[in-house]
């Protein structure tokens, strides 16, 4: 059963430092990976895609990388802000895909920042 | 601005009763998908579109119906056969067969149940 899970569960850091998200997935082969953010009550906002051959991937402070052998991603952010604090969703597309119909959703990382 | 409307924000249902959540995008996508978010769990799909007067069952479909009448509306029904309904509802849009095409999501519809 394809697979995709993201750790820590929550982290709270302070505004101003950094951090990173991690996504481990078990969906083989894969097409492309993505990074959600989800707001408290809102749908998730597409913040990166990589393909499988795509190592890093920036949108302004945030950065994925993806590591293929491993099955691994991260997400990074720097200098985090208030507005940061939201839900990561971390989602996989199988290379089976033709579009969007059997996608892989991860639980998503709780990242809360205190001023 | 594109984008896509859910409405509403808030429903409640009531023992027996059917409700309709309604979803439409002026982005000009052919695809479109509704999605169950519950808490600690990731999200799951109920049913998708591909093209106007075609759907097609996600991973649980049970106890939901959707119509695809038009290209820019998707509506969800929620019928009584659904025994938890209590979640949040996202609709999304992409368009059809890119699969590098991440989707754009909906702010969702909230459902309790009375």
């Amino acid at each position: 059963k394809n697979q995709v899970e993201q750790s820590p569960q929550s982290l709270i850091i302070l505004e101003g430092k950094n951090c990173t998200l991690q996504c481990n997935y078990t969906v083989s082969p894969f097409s492309n990976l993505r990074w959600y953010k989800q707001d408290t009550g809102r749908g998730p906002v597409s913040l990166t895609i990589m393909t499988f051959s795509e190592n890093t991937k920036s949108n302004g402070r945030y950065t994925a990388t993806l590591d293929a052998d491993t099955k691994q991603s991260s997400l990074h952010i720097t200098a985090s802000q208030l507005s940061d604090s939201a839900s990561y969703i971390c989602v996989v597309s199988p290379l089976t895909n033709f579009g969007n119909e059997k996608l892989t959703f991860g639980t998503g990382t709780r990242l809360t920042i205190i001023p | 601005d594109g984008g896509i409307t859910q409405s509403p924000k808030y429903l409640f249902r009531k023992e027996g009763q059917n409700v309709t959540l309604s979803c439409e995008q002026n982005l000009n996508h052919d695809a479109m998908y509704w999605y169950r978010q519950d808490p600690g769990q990731g999200l799951r799909l109920i049913y998708y579109s591909q093209i106007v007067n075609d759907f097609q069952k996600g991973d649980i479909a049970e106890g939901y119906s959707v119509s695809r009448e038009k290209k820019e509306s998707f509506p969800l029904t929620v019928t009584s056969a659904q025994k938890n309904p209590t979640a949040f509802y996202l609709c999304a849009s992409s368009p059809r067969d890119r699969v590098n095409q991440p989707q754009h999501f909906g702010d969702g519809t909230r459902l309790s149940i009375l």
